[in-house]
């Protein structure tokens, strides 16, 4: 398997300017999670879904940020209008609900985001 | 809400010597635990989880990790650091009430290895 595939790798930005991470999880898998990592704030979860149902995006700093999943292998973050404090790596991950296995993350190689 | 401590931001281990990171957990119920390791530019790779049974339990690169209740504590140990495992490890803990929900991370200890 491929693991978890996120992109771009790196974008770079103005502010005031639209911003769309992607991520496509491991085939299978039934959660999807987006963490952003700071080096102030460290890994934080954002929203997380499962059966591409949002659950629970209570993690989301403010409006400016909408997560979607129209389907089991794709899923959205977007950033609208970025600002430079939302400059961090964002990290998209699975998992796949069978017993133990539902709290197994996988993590994909993150997005570095830079908003000038 | 669950939180994760790990008192140590950097460690500094000389090559072949052993290593401990330290991990405290807040949670009411039973802890699920976690470490995970990540290189410089990369995602997160998971080393080991703790779930139940066994407190010792036993993890890729050789690492292990020991749950003590008591202590509220999951520390990572190696008998025999290598320069590759120069890297940030990151403890987290899920929540034990079904579904798979978020992890909570500490903030996690940077390794370095010395020659």
């Amino acid at each position: 398997d491929a693991g978890v595939i996120q992109s771009p790798r790196h974008e770079v930005t103005e502010m005031g300017q639209e911003v769309t991470l992607r991520c496509k999880p491991i085939s299978g898998h039934d959660y999807l999670f987006w963490y952003r990592q700071t080096m102030m704030r460290g890994l934080e979860l954002l929203i997380y879904f499962n059966n591409n149902v949002p659950i629970d995006d209570s993690g989301m700093p403010e409006d400016r940020f909408s997560a979607k999943m129209p389907n089991a292998s794709f899923s959205t973050l977007k950033i609208q209008p970025s600002e430079p404090r939302d400059s961090a790596v964002y990290f998209c991950a699975s998992s796949f609900r069978a017993t133990s296995q539902a709290y197994e993350q996988y993590f994909g190689p993150g997005t570095r985001l830079t908003v000038t | 809400a669950q939180s994760v401590t790990q008192p140590d931001i950097h460690i500094t281990v000389s090559e072949g010597a052993s290593l401990e990171l330290r991990c405290n957990y807040s949670y009411g119920a039973t802890p699920y635990l976690f470490w995970y390791v990540q290189s410089p530019g990369q995602g997160l790779q998971l080393l080991l989880k703790y779930f139940s049974g066994d407190t010792l339990v036993q993890g890729i690169k050789g690492f292990e990790a020991e749950f003590k209740r008591s202590q509220s504590s999951f520390n990572l140990r190696k008998p025999s650091v290598h320069w590759s495992d120069a890297a940030e490890y990151f403890c987290a803990v899920a929540s034990s009430g079904g579904g798979a929900d978020g992890l909570t991370f500490g903030k996690g200890t940077h390794l370095i290895i010395q020659p």
